[in-house]
Formats: structure tokens, sequence, C-alpha cells
């Protein structure tokens, strides 16, 4: 079946550029997800990109997908505490409409 | 509302009792979705409903686990006789429609915990 992957911790300096990375093995993924959780929260969704797509901004947030390796990764620029959370990577194929969730990086930002 | 609402937002329960979770999704949306996820992992799937169509069922563990959809309304997730294994937050989420790239938002959860 479907598998999302990703490092499990991420610590950075405030102020510096954070990369979350994420591999996933279905090579139909159509659309791929990147959803923030806080403390005792629920998901927030942050950003998404359609796989014909190779980067999309938002702000802050840089998404780069490489088809080809099936690697997606997400950016924050100029890292603040209030960036520290649990992020997860997301992919549902066209077929499917539930979505496939990664373990999680947990991102935590050092003052 | 805004968002997705769930309640309760906590419930503490003894193992073999009967609990019902409750999602109110967000206004218009005609997807609705039920994922599970137990501490420190990522979410895994449960059930979806589309508009009238049959939910998709796939992912529920067992035959404990059961849940309703009236509509493009409030949903509610029913565990039967629930166990240790069942402790983990429930998580709702709704889109516009099941397709994909139709972003799923979710509510905060509720955080069942089994003794």
């Amino acid at each position: 079946g479907e598998d999302v992957e990703q490092s499990l911790f991420l610590s950075v300096r405030e102020g510096d550029s954070s990369v979350i990375n994420c591999t996933y093995t279905d090579s139909s993924s159509t659309y791929l997800y990147w959803y923030k959780q806080e403390p005792g929260a629920g998901l927030q969704l942050l950003t998404y990109i359609f796989s014909n797509m190779d980067m999309k901004q938002d702000q802050r947030l840089t998404v780069l997908l490489n088809k080809k390796d099936k690697h997606l990764s997400l950016r924050i620029a100029d890292t603040q505490t209030g960036d520290s959370a649990i992020y997860f990577c997301a992919e549902n194929s066209g077929s499917a409409r539930q979505l496939t969730f990664g373990s999680g990086t947990q991102l935590t930002v050092l003052p | 509302g805004a968002g997705v609402s769930q309640s309760p937002s906590n419930k503490v329960t003894e193992k073999g009792k009967d609990v019902e979770l409750r999602c109110d999704p967000i206004s218009g949306h005609t997807a609705l979705y039920w994922y599970r996820q137990r501490l420190g992992q990522g979410l895994e799937f449960l059930i979806y409903f589309q508009g009238n169509s049959a939910p998709d069922k796939s992912g529920l563990p067992s035959d404990r686990f059961s849940a309703e959809r009236t509509g493009e309304s409030v949903s509610t997730l029913t565990i039967q006789r629930t166990q240790q294994e069942d402790s983990a937050v429930y998580l709702c989420a709704s889109s516009l429609e099941a397709s994909g790239g139709r972003a799923q938002y979710f509510g905060p959860g509720t955080r069942l915990l089994v003794l």
C-alpha cells in the first residue's frame, strides 16, 4: 500500500530556514499536502501542491516536489518560535478520497 | 460555524463501555472523514462520507466501530465495547467534495482514554 516517510525530529535556530522532508511511494499521488499540528490542537492545513507542479510559494513557505524521486519538502524561511509544532506530510491519489499521512516531523525552534 | 467542531473534547471511559463521538463539519462541505491518531503517530483513515453515497468504511479496524451521517450534516462515530487499544485522538475533517485536491479541514479532535 501507500507509504509516506518523514524524519522524526528537526531543530533549528530562530531566524534560520527550516527544511522538512518527506518521501512517498505511490506513483499515482496527485496531491500532496503539508499540515501543522500544535500541542493539543487539531491539524491546520498549511499548503498543498498538485503533482504537475515543481514548486509552490506562499509567504514564508516554499514547497518543492521532485516527482521522479517521489520527494516533497517544505521550507520555512525566517523560522520563528511560533513555528514549533509537528508537521505532517500527506498525499492522495486521484482515486483515493482519504489522505495517507506520514508520522510527522517535530520541529523545535531554539532561541 | 467557521470550522469543524467535535465533541466531547476529552472522553475517559472504562473498558467494555460504548462511546459516541460527534463531528459538525463546515457548512456546505459534502465530504466528511474520520481519522484516528495514536500517540506519537500519524493519522489512520477510518471512514468517509460523500453526500448521500454509501460511505467508504475500508479503514474501520473492527466491527466494533461504526459511523453515521445524516445528509450533509453531523456525523457520529460509535465505538462499542471499547478496548484499551482504542485510546487515541479521533479527528474529523470535511471538504467541499471527496475528490483529489479538495483540501480537508480538521477539527480539534476528541481525546479518548480507555481505562
